[in-house]
C-alpha cells in the first residue's frame, strides 16, 4: 500500500481566496495525478505529472493550476476559489512502468 | 463542479450471496483495467486488474472478467460482507505520450444487507 498525503482533509473557505491542497507520496513515484469527484459521480483527471517540471491538463477543464518542483510534492492551487469549485479533490501516484494508481484520502473543499 | 445527479446505480445483496458488479468501457485500444473499491469518505482503493490479453483472473474473494468483444468488464465478490459495501469503479487505461492514463466510469453503490 502506497503512503500518499493529502491535506487539508476538509476546507471551507469564501469565495475569492487562493488556495493550496497538498498531496505528498513517500514512495519515490514519478507519475502523480489530480482528480476531481463530485459526490456519487466518476473520478474526473484534472491535472497530471509524469515527473519534475512535467506538469500536463487533464480531460476535464479546470482553472486550478499544478507545480511539480520535487519528486514527492505535487501541490494544486486555485487563485480565486469560486463556489463552483466545491467539489472532492483526489490525489494518487503511480510507479514507472505500472498503470495501477494509488490514491489519497482526498480533500472535501467547499467554497461559500 | 456542480453535480449533475446522484443517481448512482445500487447493488443490494445479502450478506453471504454473490455480488456482480458490471461496467461497459468504451475504447477498444484500452489494454488495461482496474477495479477500485470507495469507501464513504475515503480515496479509491485498489482490488483487481486484468490486461486485454486475458478473460479472467482471480484474487482472494473476487474475479474479474473481461469481455473484449462487447467491450464489458465485470467484478464479482464471493460472500459478500457487511465490510464490502462501497461504491465501486472501473477504469480503463489508455497509454499516452511519456506515460498512461486511466478514464474511470460511473460507479456502483453496493449495499450488503444483514
Amino acid at each position: 500500500e502506497a503512503d500518499i498525503y493529502q491535506t487539508p482533509r476538509y476546507l471551507v473557505i469564501g469565495t475569492g481566496k487562493k488556495i493550496t491542497l497538498e498531496c505528498s507520496q513517500t514512495m519515490g513515484h514519478d507519475k502523480m495525478y489530480w482528480y476531481q469527484q463530485d459526490p456519487g459521480m466518476e473520478l474526473h483527471l484534472i491535472h497530471y505529472s509524469y515527473g519534475v517540471n512535467s506538469t500536463e491538463k487533464g480531460d476535464l477543464s479546470s482553472e486550478s493550476t499544478v507545480s511539480r518542483i520535487r519528486t514527492e510534492h505535487f501541490p494544486l492551487t486555485l487563485e480565486s476559489a469560486r463556489p463552483s469549485h466545491t467539489s472532492q479533490y483526489l490525489c494518487a501516484s503511480s510507479e514507472p512502468h505500472r498503470y495501477e494508481q494509488y490514491f489519497g484520502p482526498g480533500t472535501r473543499l467547499t467554497v461559500t | 463542479g456542480e453535480s449533475v445527479g446522484l443517481h448512482l446505480p445500487t447493488l443490494s445483496v445479502q450478506e453471504g450471496d454473490n455480488s456482480i458488479i458490471n461496467c461497459a468501457y468504451s475504447n477498444s485500444a484500452s489494454d488495461y483495467f482496474i477495479w477500485y473499491k470507495q469507501e464513504s469518505g475515503k480515496g479509491p482503493q485498489f482490488i483487481i486488474d486484468i490486461r486485454s490479453n486475458m478473460d479472467k483472473r482471480q484474487g482472494q474473494r473476487v474475479t474479474v472478467l473481461l469481455n473484449k468483444t462487447v467491450k464489458h468488464l465485470s467484478l464479482q465478490i464471493a460472500a459478500t460482507q457487511p465490510g464490502d459495501s462501497a461504491v465501486y469503479f472501473c477504469a480503463e487505461n489508455r497509454v499516452t505520450g511519456g506515460g498512461n492514463k486511466l478514464t474511470f466510469g460511473t460507479g456502483t453503490q453496493l449495499k450488503v444487507e444483514l
